[in-house]
């Protein structure tokens, strides 16, 4: 059975500092999917991995994958308020996606 | 508004009733998903469709719950005889089939049973 997780579960960041959220699954899949959720929202698509060594950026957030070390990484640079969410990786196994168990983010002065 | 829709949004109701959710995926995918989402939990995955075809049911899909996708388009889920851990929210998302593409999901219907 795939498992998926993520690493914190929950980050303090402060505004301006670096961060990386780590994303491990066991079971090879060349597929991985980051979402982001604010709280009683739904999800919201960020970045869509497809193979070895992808990377994908979108403004402060980079995302990559490994899928030798079965590993995503989430970087985020100079972290803003507006990027306080929770988020999930998702393996995808070709007929549905395995969630992470998320990782709740909060943004501080 | 051509994302994905889901109704209600909230419902709440009584241990023992019955509740049906309606999903309307973006109308050119043919697959669509369902999934339940518990407080400080990723989303667990129920079921899906392509087509009209339920292809897979996970084994958190007790026989209390049942799920159509009658003409291919929209879809239903419903709950027998409601219990207090069928709490959740319940997360439905649509995609195309054959090209690996993110799933995109509804907002969701909030369930509590009392």
């Amino acid at each position: 059975e795939l498992k998926v997780e993520q690493n914190p579960l929950f980050l303090s960041m402060q505004e301006g500092k670096n961060y990386t959220i780590y994303c491990n699954y066991s079971t090879t899949s060349d597929r991985l999917y980051w979402y982001r959720q604010d709280p009683g929202k739904s999800l919201e698509s960020l970045f869509v991995l497809l193979s070895n060594g992808a990377v994908k950026q979108e403004g402060r957030l980079m995302a990559s994958l490994d899928t030798k070390a079965r590993l995503s990484t989430l970087h985020i640079t100079a972290a803003v308020h507006d990027l306080s969410a929770t988020y999930f990786c998702a393996v995808d196994l070709g007929s549905k996606l395995t969630f992470g168990t998320g990782t709740r983010l909060q943004v501080t002065l | 508004d051509t994302g994905v829709s889901q109704n209600p949004r909230h419902k709440i109701t009584k241990r023992g009733q019955n509740v049906t959710f309606r999903c309307d995926p973006i109308s050119e995918h043919n697959r669509l998903y369902w999934y339940r989402q518990t407080l400080g939990q990723g989303p667990e995955f129920l079921t899906y469709f392509q087509n009209e075809a339920q292809l897979e049911k996970s084994r958190l899909l007790s026989d209390r719950f049942s799920a159509e996708r009658p003409k291919g388009s929209f879809s239903t889920l419903e709950i027998q005889r409601t219990e207090q851990g069928d709490s959740a929210m319940y997360l439905c998302a649509s995609s195309l089939v054959g090209t690996p593409t993110e799933a995109f999901f509804g907002q969701g219907t909030r369930l509590t049973v009392v």
